[in-house]
């Protein structure tokens, strides 16, 4: 059974610029999440896709957004990065929308913005 | 607003010795409450879910039990690799989608 998997796995972008992070979900999943963590916190809730549809979101702007492909993979596009987007994106896969089985997580894109 | 509240902020321990981590929570409506373990530079790992008061689940030197504003996780016995960052997080009822708040977590150092 292949896990979640992410790319890359460290990126170091500049102020202003736009960034893309990829996920692949674990077999079987058909729902992801995407999660920020910064420094010595825990994770926060970005949104979620199911069926190629964002079916939640946190309290984040709408220049953080995201897309599902048919394969389940998902992407993360972050545009007019912050200093303060330096962080650590997880990105997780269940095969259950509304809860019932644990969320599997990748091990994360660690983006660093100067 | 949902609130995940989790102490200490670190632990050392001695191997061998055992101890308790907690997980405070405010929910307006509890569906499940998680714990999960991180390595340095690694994503989360699922230990154990919770529903609802009075349950309890073990895996080797782990023991998480639940009640209806806190949970613990008690730690018999621990070993250095036991050492991580324990997060705790809940879902709540009502968000159409599955999405979990987490605390900070409990940064555990086990010495041998």
């Amino acid at each position: 059974e292949t896990g979640v998997t992410q790319s890359p796995t460290h990126l170091i972008k500049t102020r202003g610029q736009q960034v893309t992070l990829r996920c692949s979900s674990q077999s079987g999943h058909n729902t992801v999440s995407w999660y920020q963590q910064a420094l010595g916190q825990g994770p926060q809730f970005i949104f979620q896709y199911y069926r190629e549809e964002e079916n939640g979101r946190g309290n984040f702007p709408p220049r953080f957004s995201g897309l599902q492909f048919p394969n389940y993979s998902s992407e993360l596009n972050v545009n007019a990065l912050e200093l303060d987007d330096s962080a650590l994106y997880l990105c997780a896969s269940t095969s259950s929308i509304q809860g019932g089985s644990p969320l599997h997580f990748g091990n994360g894109t660690r983006l660093t913005v100067t | 607003e949902d609130q995940v509240t989790q102490s200490p902020e670190a632990l050392r321990l001695q191997e061998g010795e055992s101890s308790s981590l907690n997980c405070s929570y405010t929910v307006s409506g509890l569906r499940g409450l998680f714990w999960y373990r991180q390595d340095p530079g690694k994503g989360p790992e699922f230990l154990f879910t919770l529903y609802s008061a009075g349950e309890e689940k073990e895996k080797e030197r782990l023991k998480a039990t639940l009640t209806k504003k806190e949970s613990f996780l008690h730690i018999t016995a621990p070993k250095p690799e036991d050492s991580a960052t324990y997060l705790c997080a809940v879902q709540t009822s009502g968000a159409g989608s599955y999405q979990l708040t987490f605390g900070k977590g409990t940064k555990l150092s086990v010495i041998p």
